[in-house]
């Protein structure tokens, strides 16, 4: 059962635009990570967010965790060929065994 | 940072044989470690935990007795996909988190298995 739901899971735009991907649950995590992913290799790490309503950033990529801890948004700013990729939020459960569970995925292409 | 190997990168084999990947830890000690499965251009699907001197935690629905794990010390995990059909042809991803809570994962490169 996926318990992370990404929207979109596609996303094709031009090098320039904002785009804004949504990651959604009915369950509550402890924290929330969002990953990128290039084909053929495992997926690195762009930021944890912990505190419900918490923003961060990170250069031209804003992470927002919602007040209920249940989901977040990452907003890409002028978008670049070079963001190109597979995104992943994996939400933290550290009640009983601790683990990580992805979302759906969004992949996105930014043309140049 | 903390890298993650695993080996081999990719595997072909024959339906009916048994093919083990390998998940290493090269600077840090993992306790636990983390196997997942990523069918193309889809998202990663936890199929076990790997702990160090104990029994795997399997996830609901994967098959413990097809898909042996072991982690025989701190630094070393593997996953054995036994009498394998064509239709566990997939990308096996491991990972071990560092610290401090929350934890980051550091992935290996994953292995790609084609089973013919």
């Amino acid at each position: 059962t996926q318990l992370l739901e990404q929207s979109p899971q596609f996303l094709s735009i031009q090098e320039g635009e904002n785009l804004t991907v949504y990651c959604n649950s009915s369950s509550v995590f402890s924290s929330l990570q969002w990953y990128r992913q290039e084909p053929g290799e495992g997926p690195v790490l762009l930021v944890t967010v912990v505190t419900g309503g918490e923003v961060k950033k990170l250069k031209r990529l804003t992470f927002q965790f919602g007040d209920a801890r249940k989901d977040s948004s990452l907003h890409i700013t002028a978008a670049q060929p070079g963001d190109t990729g597979l995104y992943l939020c994996a939400g933290v459960r550290t009640s009983g065994t601790y683990k990580y569970i992805f979302g759906t995925g969004t992949r996105l292409k930014v043309l140049a | 940072g903390a890298v993650v190997s695993q080996h081999p990168s990719w595997v072909i084999c024959k339906s009916g044989t048994s093919v083990k990947i390998e998940c290493r830890s090269l600077d840090f000690q993992a306790t636990t470690m983390f196997w997942y499965r990523q069918f193309p251009k889809q998202s990663l699907m936890l199929m076990a935990t790997s702990n160090e001197g104990s029994k795997a935690t399997y996830e609901q629905g994967v098959e413990k007795d097809k898909f042996l794990i072991n982690h025989a010390s701190l630094t070393l995990s593997t996953l054995t996909v036994t009498s394998a059909h064509p239709e566990d042809s997939s990308f096996y991803i491991c990972s071990a988190p560092g610290d401090p809570l929350p934890y980051e994962q550091y992935f290996g490169p994953g292995t790609r298995l084609t089973v013919t």
